[in-house]
Order: structure tokens, then sequence, then C-alpha cells
């Protein structure tokens, strides 16, 4: 089992970033999947899910409006358009895996199970 | 500030015991949703430690337990090891507002 993120670097404020996960080793479209991030030195900050069929989607206030997350059964892949990015959006992303199977509202108690490396995005000019 | 509420840091011997401890209210941990506790040693990702208030994914062994009453929950650590150093985070479900899933701030648990 395995999540391999990549897309993130170094962006002006203001500009934009995808970021994408690449799944392995357990049958993606069966869970739900998010996106949780870690500013440098500081804590984890979930920051957006998305079901197992993208039928129901979740954001922090902080990325909302900006952010958008998405996935891709057919090619195992998650993703996140950031859009409008802040210094403050600074951070370690992390995708993440539901250890719930077919969770239909992605706003509930679940944990994480599985995580990637992260994907570093830093936010300036 | 996390709504989540963590001791900023904990520490023990070798051999002994800590607890620590995640204060919540009655829209996240006192609605009864379940808290979680993650693992994470520096420059690596988060490993999920106890699910469920209280079970160990495979492999987590059994000095680490944990636990949820009422508005707060514990994670233990029995036999301390070296090892153990690292920082710990509790994770639930708020229903304020839009709600969302919320982490404490943290704990960075030395041994000495």
């Amino acid at each position: 089992v395995q999540l391999v993120e990549s897309g993130g670097g170094l962006v002006q404020p203001g500009r934009s970033l995808r970021l994408s996960c690449a799944a392995s080793g357990f049958t993606f479209d069966d869970y739900a999947m998010h996106w949780v991030r870690q500013a440098p030195g500081k804590g984890l900050e979930w920051v957006s899910g998305i079901n197992y069929n993208s039928g129901n989607i979740g954001y922090a206030d902080s990325v909302k409006g900006r952010f958008t997350i998405s996935r891709d059964n057919a090619k195992n892949s998650l993703y996140l358009q950031m859009n409008s990015l802040r210094a403050e959006d600074t951070a370690l992303y992390y995708c993440t895996k539901d250890i719930e199977t077919d969770t239909v509202n992605i706003m509930g108690d679940d944990a994480f199970d599985v995580w990637g490396q992260g994907t570093m995005v830093i936010v300036s000019s | 500030q996390s709504v989540l509420t963590q001791p900023p840091s904990v520490s023990g011997a070798p051999g002994q015991r800590v607890t620590i401890s995640c204060t919540g209210s009655s829209s996240n941990i006192g609605a009864g949703y379940d808290v979680h506790w993650y693992q994470q040693f520096p420059g690596t990702a988060p490993k999920l430690l106890i699910y469920g208030n209280k079970n160990r994914p495979l492999g987590v062994p059994d000095r680490f337990s944990g636990s949820k009453s009422g508005s707060s929950a514990s994670l233990a650590i029995t036999g301390l090891q070296a090892e153990d150093e690292a920082d710990y985070y509790c994770q639930s479900y708020d229903n304020s507002l839009r709600g969302s899933k919320l982490f404490g701030g943290g704990t960075r648990l030395t041994v000495l």
C-alpha cells in the first residue's frame, strides 16, 4: 500500500499549483481520500477530503473557495488544485487514505491509515 | 489555538508509563466522535497509532493504548523506550458550524 505525492514547489503569492497523489496496493475507488498539511515546525491540519465516488467533498475554511480536490479512479490518482496561493499555505502536503471503505460523507470522524511522504509547497515572492 | 488541546510536551524515563491527554468539548469528543492517535518522527510522515479510541493497527505494540471519557481522550505508553521519542497527535471531528476534521496541536514526547 503506497501513496506518492508530487507537484510541490516554489510559487509566488497569488499563483496556482496542482498536487497529485498516485495510489497503489489497494482498491483506490473503495476509499475516501484526503489532503493534510503541515507548516514548517507546526502541527497537522486537515485540508480537504473526497469520498470514494467524488459525490461528497469537504474543505477546511482556510482553503475553501481557493482549493479544489478531485480524483480519477481509473488512474488511481488524487489531486489538489490550489489557486490564489498565500504565504500561509506554505507547508508539506500529505495525501492520506481513509480507514473505512465506501465512506459516503467524508465529514466524519474516520481515521487516516495510510500516508504518503508529502510534497512541499513554498509560497513566496 | 487548537480546538483539541494537548500538552506541548511530556517526558519520562525508560520503562516508565506516560500519558498524553487530548481535551475537547461537547461539539467534538464530547459529542461521541471517535478519537485517533498518530505518531510522527522528525522528517517522516505521521503513522496511525490508535484508531476508534482504543484500537491498534496491526504492528503497533500493545505498549500503546488509548481511552476516551467524556470530552477527553488519552494515549498511554507503558514500558517507555528511547524509540518512542516522537510527536503525537490526536484527531477527531467537530460538528460546530460547517464541521471539520481536527487535529490536536501535538505533544512532543521526550525519553529521558
